[in-house]
């Protein structure tokens, strides 16, 4: 089971600020850079966020990460039509042999 | 143009075996660790298995280890998993995902991912 914890649905009219919430340990989050994935409907994972607030090439800036002791966030501001998606937080977590652990997901809804 | 394409998946019965396979190509394969995560049908995701740039560092998650074995090949620039002794619980899309960084002894994110390739374990 997961060991980061997210809500499981946000929501925002368009041109709204929705933040995600991902709380983790000292194992992992509390130790560790946190990425961010997004998964539009049907297809594969996308790495939107790492390293806490690193944004690959052709990411929106609209989308920014941040994190703070055992939690991190996702900010997606100026809400659009197709950031109607899955997102998933991230990280190592140093427990026992170590291992890579996901957050248990939120949808997105564009109102 | 980075790619990874997954293939190997099928109906398998419980307590069977099944290897995927991943083919990579549109980069330096051996200067990267890559990733198998699975995500059952609706639910999130979770990380399998990963392995170093040059098989120095493997890992795997708890409700896999001892059934599965990740190995690469770097010539081929292929990367695989060999699943035994599968059970329901194991049915799912595999993804393949490679690094984000390079050449690094841990493991950190990923950058790019496969479309998947689905494993369906049932009697």
């Amino acid at each position: 089971q997961s060991v980061l914890t997210q809500p499981p649905s946000a929501s925002g009219t368009p041109g709204q600020r929705v933040t995600i919430s991902c709380s983790g340990s000292s194992s992992n989050i509390g130790s560790n850079t946190v990425n961010w994935y997004q998964q539009l409907p049907g297809t594969a994972p996308k790495l939107l966020i790492y390293s806490n607030n690193q944004r690959p090439s052709g990411v929106p800036d609209r989308f920014s990460g941040s994190k703070s002791g055992t939690s991190a966030s996702l900010a997606i501001s100026g809400l659009q039509s197709e950031d109607e998606a899955d997102y998933y937080c991230a990280a190592w977590d140093d427990s026992l042999n170590g291992l890579y652990v996901f957050g248990t997901g939120t949808k997105v809804t564009v109102l | 143009e980075v790619q990874l394409v997954e293939s190997g998946g099928g109906l398998v019965q419980p307590g069977r075996s099944l290897r995927l396979s991943c083919a990579a190509s549109g980069f330096t394969f051996d200067d990267y660790a890559m990733h198998w995560v699975r995500q059952a049908p609706g639910k999130g995701l979770e990380w399998v298995s990963g392995i170093s740039w040059n098989s120095g560092s493997i890992g795997y998650a708890d409700s896999v280890k001892g059934r599965f074995t990740i190995s690469r090949d770097n010539a081929k620039n292929s990367l695989y998993l060999q699943m035994n002794s599968l059970r329901a619980e194991d049915t799912a899309l595999y993804y393949c995902a490679k690094e984000g960084q390079q050449l690094v002894p841990r493991f950190d994110y990923f950058d790019y991912w496969g479309q998947g390739t689905l494993v369906t374990v049932s009697s």
